[in-house]
């Protein structure tokens, strides 16, 4: 029973690059969020896919941030022309469709992409 | 603002000591969760309370969700070194997709 994988772990680049992260959600999860997360603070929403439909974007989305989910199964995360500021935990989690998760709705996490932007 | 306020931010205690953690708000959550993240690595998930007034346990740690459903504490007895690292309270409100998280709480246990 494989949980959420994230690739990679670690990225380390310069202020200008683009960069691309994936997210493999538990096989039988159909949704997918990414959140934020910087030091010392708890994670924060970035956006979240229904199987293919991404359905919900964060304002913390500016327009150089990009996610997809082709096929309902991974995701990717772009980031265009990083930005300093961009330094960060970035974590996927995913979750049982509406009809399985019942009341509880639980989220389950990868390990996280640290991004660090000289 | 932040929606969920945790504290205390920080918390150092001697091993075998007992602590709480609060996560407070003024919305009701339709559930709530407790995760536990160590450095470098994401949150894993400890507990989900659902039900006002609900009480779950977990060998030494101890959840309970208040009967409005807006606030939670964790209390853990006799604290060990294991114990350390950040743990953060979560919560979906009303009808939302996405979890709004506390900022968090680190604890250290000394031995």
């Amino acid at each position: 029973d494989t949980g959420v994988s994230q690739d990679p772990r670690h990225k380390i680049t310069k202020r200008g690059q683009n960069v691309t992260f994936r997210c493999d959600p538990i096989s039988e999860h159909n949704r997918l969020y990414w959140y934020r997360q910087t030091l010392g603070q708890g994670p924060e929403f970035l956006t979240y896919f229904q199987n293919e439909a991404q359905l919900e974007k964060s304002r913390l989305l500016s327009d150089r941030f990009s996610a997809e989910r082709p096929k309902g199964s991974f995701s990717t995360l772009e980031i265009q022309r990083t930005e300093q500021g961009d330094s960060a935990m970035y974590l996927c989690a995913s979750s049982l469709p509406f009809r399985l998760a019942g009341i509880y709705n639980e989220q389950f996490f990868g390990p996280g992409t640290r991004l660090t932007v000289l | 603002t932040q929606l969920l306020e945790q504290s205390p931010q920080f918390l150092s205690i001697q091993e075998g000591e007992n602590l709480t953690v609060y996560c407070n708000s003024s919305s009701v959550f339709s559930s709530l969760q407790w995760y536990r993240q160590e450095p470098g690595e994401g949150p894993v998930l400890l507990v989900t309370v659902v039900t006002g007034g609900e009480v779950k346990k977990l060998k030494r740690l101890t959840f309970q969700f208040g009967d409005a459903r807006k606030d939670s504490s964790l209390h853990i007895t006799a604290a060990q070194p294991g114990d350390t690292g950040l743990y953060l309270c979560a919560g979906l409100p009303g009808s939302a997709r996405q979890l709004t998280f506390g900022s968090g709480t680190q604890l250290t246990v000394l031995p």
